[in-house]
C-alpha cells in the first residue's frame, strides 16, 4: 500500500522568511496530493491540493510543487506571518481503481513562525 | 449552515463497553470517512464511504465498524473499546466519490478508554 513520510517534524522560522516541507511518496499510481493545516485544538482544513498532472500551483503565498518522477511533493509558504504557525499535513489518494478513496497523510511537521 | 457535526465530544468509557461515535453532514456529500489521531502519528484513515451502503476499509480498521445506511450519518462503532483506541477521532466529508477535492473535518470527538 501507500506510505508518505513528510519532513521536517518540526520547523521553526522567522517571520518574513520561507518555509519548506517536503513529502515523498511510495505508491506511483497515487495521483492526487493535498495539504492540511491544523491550527492547535481545531480540525484540520484544506489549504492546497495538486493532482498528477499539473506540476506546480500557486495560491497567494502557498505553493505545491509535484515531482512525479522522484515521487515527491513539497510546500512552499513564502512571507511567512505567525498565524502560519501550525501543524501541516500531506497526503496521497490512489483514484483509479484500486484503493479508490483511501487517503493517506504523512505524520506532519509542526512549523512555528517567530515574530 | 454547511458542516460536519460529531457526538460526543469528549467521551471516558472503560474496556469492553460498547460505543457508537455519531457523525453527520448537511453539505449533500457522498464521500464520508473516519480518521484517528495519535501524537506523532499523524491522521490515520479508519474506513471511509463513497456512497450509501459503499463502505472500505482504510489503514486502521481493526475494532472499529461503520455503517452507511443514509447519504448524510456515517456513525462510528466501537463494539469492545481497548485503551489502545484511545485517540482524537475525525470524521469528514466531501463532494465526490473519490475522496478528491476538500474534505470536511468535523469538530473531533476524543475518546478515552480506561
Amino acid at each position: 500500500g501507500e506510505n508518505v513520510e513528510q519532513h521536517p517534524s518540526t520547523l521553526s522560522v522567522q517571520e518574513g522568511d520561507s518555509a519548506v516541507i517536503k513529502c515523498t511518496y511510495s505508491d506511483s499510481a497515487s495521483n492526487y496530493f493535498p495539504w492540511y493545516k491544523q491550527e492547535l485544538g481545531k480540525r484540520p482544513q484544506l489549504i492546497i491540493d495538486i493532482r498528477s498532472n499539473v506540476g506546480e500551483k500557486k495560491d497567494q503565498r502557498i505553493a505545491v510543487t509535484l515531482n512525479k518522477t522522484a515521487k515527491h511533493f513539497s510546500l512552499h509558504i513564502t512571507e511567512t506571518q505567525p498565524e502560519d504557525s501550525a501543524v501541516y499535513f500531506c497526503a496521497a489518494s490512489r483514484v483509479d481503481g484500486g484503493s479508490q478513496g483511501n487517503l493517506i497523510f504523512g505524520k506532519g511537521t509542526k512549523l512555528s513562525v517567530k515574530p | 449552515e454547511a458542516q460536519v457535526t460529531q457526538n460526543p465530544r469528549y467521551l471516558i468509557t472503560v474496556t469492553g463497553k460498547k460505543l457508537t461515535v455519531t457523525c453527520s453532514q448537511n453539505m449533500n456529500h457522498e464521500y464520508m470517512s473516519w480518521y484517528r489521531q495519535d501524537p506523532g502519528l499523524g491522521l490515520r484513515q479508519i474506513y471511509y464511504s463513497m456512497n450509501v451502503e459503499v463502505t472500505d476499509k482504510g489503514d486502521v480498521p481493526e475494532g472499529y465498524k461503520v455503517s452507511r445506511k443514509e447519504k448524510r450519518n456515517f456513525p462510528l462503532i466501537l463494539e469492545s473499546p481497548s485503551p489502545n483506541q484511545t485517540s482524537l477521532y475525525f470524521c469528514a466529508s466531501s463532494y465526490g466519490t473519490s475522496g478528491i477535492g476538500e474534505q470536511f473535518f468535523g469538530p473531533g470527538t476524543r475518546l478515552t478508554v480506561l
